[in-house]
């Protein structure tokens, strides 16, 4: 059973960035994509975007896609995600997900324990 | 691309079934049948429950059913249990991102 293990929480300024990674052991890594989603205090879920590592193919959402970079080292089995600008609402859980279905998106499963991510000054 | 749309909650007590809908539009929900549904406890990741609409992760009980009937998708629990008590998500994919819904809280009396 695949096991997805995040970086523990993070404080950032405003205006700095952040890079959070995730570890996957226990499967195949290179078959699959991996997605990261956001949820920020009490609210719903966020699809930020995500990657492919055998072929490095990104795919981000419009929101982020200015902000944000997906990458992966295939070696370590780690994937990581930089987001850049951070406001105080950039303040939230984020976590990783694996891909799977045909899209390489269709589902997310498993997820990572998330990691909180705090933007204070 | 708009969120989808959930209610902000529900309730049921023990035995009884519910149904949660999440509603899109033809260009995610309505465009293929690629909806799926995660299950989150307080303070833990979402896990998944439902993919493909009505396929069923084979560790997750037979108690939770989707659907979906043009742009709406519904996640049905029957004989709700205890356990069952969390904040359900649903998510389309689209050719261009995943959207999710809002969540809804179930709060099993």
């Amino acid at each position: 059973q695949v096991q997805l293990v995040q970086s523990g929480a993070e404080v950032k300024k405003p205006g700095s960035s952040v890079k959070v990674s995730c570890k996957a052991s226990g499967g195949s890594f290179n078959s699959y994509a991996f997605g990261w989603v956001r949820q920020a205090p009490g609210q719903g879920l966020e699809w930020m975007g995500g990657l492919i590592p055998v072929s490095g193919a990104t795919t981000s959402a419009r929101k982020f896609q200015d902000r944000v970079t997906f990458n992966a080292d295939t070696p370590t089995s780690t994937v990581y995600m930089e987001l850049r600008s951070l406001t105080s609402e950039d303040t939230a859980v984020y976590y990783c997900a694996r891909g799977n279905g045909d899209t390489g998106y269709n589902w997310l499963d498993p997820w990572g324990q998330g990691t909180l991510v705090t933007v204070s000054s | 691309q708009s969120a989808l749309t959930q209610p902000a909650s529900v309730s049921g007590s023990p035995g009884q079934s519910i149904t949660i809908s999440c509603t899109g539009t033809s260009s995610d929900i309505g465009g293929a049948d690629l909806v799926s549904w995660y299950q989150q406890h307080p303070g833990k990741a979402p896990k998944v429950i439902i993919y493909g609409v009505t396929k069923r992760p084979s560790w997750v009980s037979t108690r939770f059913s989707g659907s979906k009937s043009g742009n709406t998708a519904s996640l049905t629990i029957y004989g709700l249990q205890a356990e069952d008590e969390a904040v359900y998500h649903c998510c389309s994919y689209t050719p261009t991102t995943l959207v999710f819904g809002g969540g809804t809280k179930l709060t099993v009396l």
